[in-house]
């Protein structure tokens, strides 16, 4: 089973669009990171949370963490078409700060 | 900001043969470096922990003989998949950690393997 669950698996929005996607857990998440890939490059970081109820923002995306450390949302205020990608999210479950555990990524599509 | 370098991006080998990818980080040093596997469409699956001067770290159901991966210096982690097989085609990808005890990871660009 997976240990991460990111939803939706997929979405189409139209450019200016708001959107949010999840990722959740049955753990407690010690440490969330929320990265961005394109097919077959690298990931690009995107923001870190790890206190309870914490919430970042950088340009048009906010991400949360709920107070019990067992959610996270990514929200994108106005879409546009540089925003398309994969939107993975990966934890540390373990509280060791050892590695990272990933969920199976979002791909997001924005229409023009 | 910190970089990793991921060389190749992509390569085609022949069955049998054995395939080198290299992971670096250019502008800090990294006490541990990740290598990742990622199939179409899945999740980054954790191959193995590297540790510098120390043996990898294994995760379940990876095999230590066929993955094999150094970690020599502060700045530089090699994984070689030995005797490559088709199913061994995948993209593979690499992360650093600093040594300052930082709670970031990097990402290498990933490196395309095609067995034929």
């Amino acid at each position: 089973s997976q240990e991460l669950e990111q939803s939706p698996q997929s979405l189409i929005v139209q450019e200016g669009k708001n959107l949010t996607i999840n990722c959740t857990s049955s753990k407690t998440l010690y440490g969330l990171y929320w990265y961005k890939q394109k097919y077959g490059e690298g990931l690009i970081f995107l923001m870190m949370l790890q206190k309870g109820g914490e919430e970042k923002s950088h340009e048009k995306i906010t991400a949360k963490l709920d107070e019990k450390k067992q959610q996270s949302s990514l929200h994108i205020t106005a879409s546009q078409p540089s925003h398309a990608g994969i939107y993975l999210c990966g934890a540390d479950i373990t509280g060791a700060n050892s590695k990272l555990t990933f969920g199976k990524g979002i791909t997001l599509s924005v229409r023009p | 900001g910190a970089v990793v370098s991921q060389h190749p991006s992509w390569v085609i080998c022949k069955s049998g043969t054995s395939v080198k990818i290299e992971c670096r980080s250019l502008d800090f040093q990294a006490t541990t470096m990740f290598w990742y596997r990622q199939f179409p469409k899945q999740s980054l699956m954790l191959m193995a922990t590297s540790n510098e001067g120390s043996k990898a770290t294994y995760e379940q159901g990876v095999e230590k003989d066929k993955f094999l991966i150094n970690h020599a210096s502060l700045t530089l982690s090699t994984l070689t998949v030995t005797s490559a097989h088709p199913e061994d085609s995948s993209f593979y990808i690499c992360s650093a950690r600093e040594m300052s005890g930082g709670f970031g990871y990097t990402f290498g660009s990933g490196t395309r393997l095609t067995v034929v």
